[in-house]
């Protein structure tokens, strides 16, 4: 099974709600990963977590709070976004050996609407 | 650094026709190559990866060879569906720093009419 799955699908928001994405694995990665993914582009890292600690963040704005409550669930918390925001959020996850061969798996994605 | 730079389409086809989408890399080492079909709508999927130079990718009955001389990793397919109309991103895979990252190419937009 490479199932990653994902939760809401679509989500609207408010620039001043509070909202939080769920992403979940079965597969016994160690590593977890959000993206960003604008229209016709392809997809933007931004986290990466390891053994549920924060490996790489890529100059994320702080409205953006990922958090990895166990090696299966990895959030994305999101306060006081703006309209540019609005994307296909997606989270993947991995094998944690540090391997060019580890192959990452991709969920359904959240698709983000902010107004 | 490192890149990967793939024909942008959008290709359209005709049903049965023969698909390749170039896709060449730029890379300081030795990187594992992977291409990924994103669907409308969906997440990014796995078609297929090659990990070493000469190794064959394949799935769905889509290939790709590693060609370390021509630093290359073109997709073909034998004869198209419209069900294969999708976005198709070519990426590369480094060990040692920055091994968790992805570097994708831009896409590229397959269209197949019957």
């Amino acid at each position: 099974d490479t199932e990653v799955t994902q939760t809401p699908k679509h989500l609207v928001m408010g620039m001043t709600n509070k909202k939080s994405l769920k992403c979940e694995q079965h597969m016994g990665h160690r590593a977890m990963y959000w993206y960003k993914q604008k229209a016709k582009k392809p997809p933007e890292l931004m986290f990466v977590y390891s053994y549920e600690k924060l490996s790489i963040n890529e100059s994320v704005p702080s409205r953006f709070s990922p958090e990895c409550p166990n090696s299966s669930l990895l959030n994305l918390h999101l306060h006081a976004l703006q309209p540019e925001d609005s994307a296909l959020y997606l989270c993947a996850s991995s094998q944690s050996r540090g391997l060019s061969t580890d192959t990452q798996y991709f969920g359904p994605g959240t698709r983000l609407t902010v107004l | 650094g490192n890149s990967v730079t793939q024909m942008e389409g959008p290709v359209t086809l005709s049903e049965e026709a023969f698909l390749t989408i170039n896709c060449t890399y730029t890379a300081t080492g030795y990187p594992s190559l992977f291409w990924y079909v994103q669907y409308p709508g969906e997440g990014l999927q796995l078609l297929l990866k090659a990990t070493k130079a000469d190794d064959k990718g394949s799935n769905k009955g889509f290939e790709a060879t590693y060609r370390k001389e021509t630093t290359s990793f073109h997709l073909e397919k034998g004869s198209v569906q419209v069900s294969d109309s999708a976005v198709y991103f070519c990426a590369l895979s480094l060990s040692g720093a920055g091994s968790y990252q992805l570097t994708f190419g831009k896409g590229t937009k397959l269209s197949v009419i019957p």
